[in-house]
């Protein structure tokens, strides 16, 4: 089947300054991505999502960026916070069910 | 609004024993999930049901069931638990269609000894 993988396993961040989480798709037909944020213990909670006919969509603080080119899904935290340390997985949607990735540790710096 | 709730949020099985994890979601989706989560591991999906009366295996069902009890309640059982079955699982619900957002409870973690 096809996968949905995370260049970088963790990322640590000063406090304040920008995040950039990056995925990378293998599916072309996926037509429909999510960034998802797990905290520990906790279960994965939307944060955005884009379509494929997007390139770019911003939410609070945050903007997702497809680049269909290269099968490459990126989100991005503005002013990075300590609430923001968190688990960051991206999922695609192919074919009526999403695919997961395993995941990217964010920890951010004081 | 509760959104998807869970329970038991935490259990410890003996090896052969059975339980129900139980999922309910007050959102009106017509589809609903199970997944589990191993460390490592994305998601993996163990059942679904695109809408109420129905269910189909996802990636990982062997030693699994499903029952969609209503629109709102989705059940996932384990008829004889194994420790390979020891993860933490997460229901989920959403709207079936092209856009399909999926939201989460705050999941199960089952230990089978």
């Amino acid at each position: 089947g096809e996968s949905v993988g995370l260049h970088l396993p963790t990322l640590s961040v000063q406090e304040g300054d920008n995040s950039i989480i990056n995925c990378a798709y293998s599916n072309s037909a996926s037509d429909y991505f999510i960034w998802y944020k797990q905290e520990s213990g906790k279960g994965p909670q939307f944060i955005i999502d884009i379509r494929s006919n997007m390139d770019k969509r911003q939410g609070q603080r945050v903007t997702v960026l497809l680049n269909k080119t290269v099968k490459h899904l990126s989100l991005q935290i503005a002013a990075t916070q300590p609430g923001d340390s968190a688990v960051y997985f991206c999922a695609e949607k192919g074919n009526e069910k999403l695919t997961f990735g395993t995941g990217t540790r964010l920890t951010i710096i004081p | 609004n509760a959104g998807v709730t869970q329970t038991p949020k935490f259990q410890v099985l003996k090896t052969g024993q059975s339980m129900t994890l139980q999922c309910a979601q007050d959102m009106n989706h017509n589809s609903m999930y199970w997944y589990r989560q191993d460390p490592g591991m994305g998601l993996r999906l163990i059942y679904y049901s695109a809408s109420e009366g129905t269910t189909d295996k996802g990636e990982v069902p062997n030693g699994y069931n499903v029952s969609r009890l209503n629109k709102r309640e989705f059940s996932l059982r384990l008829e004889s638990a194994a420790p390979s079955q020891t993860s933490v699982y997460f229901c989920a619900s959403g709207f079936t269609g092209a856009k399909e957002t999926q939201y989460f409870g705050p999941g199960t973690r089952l230990l089978v000894l």
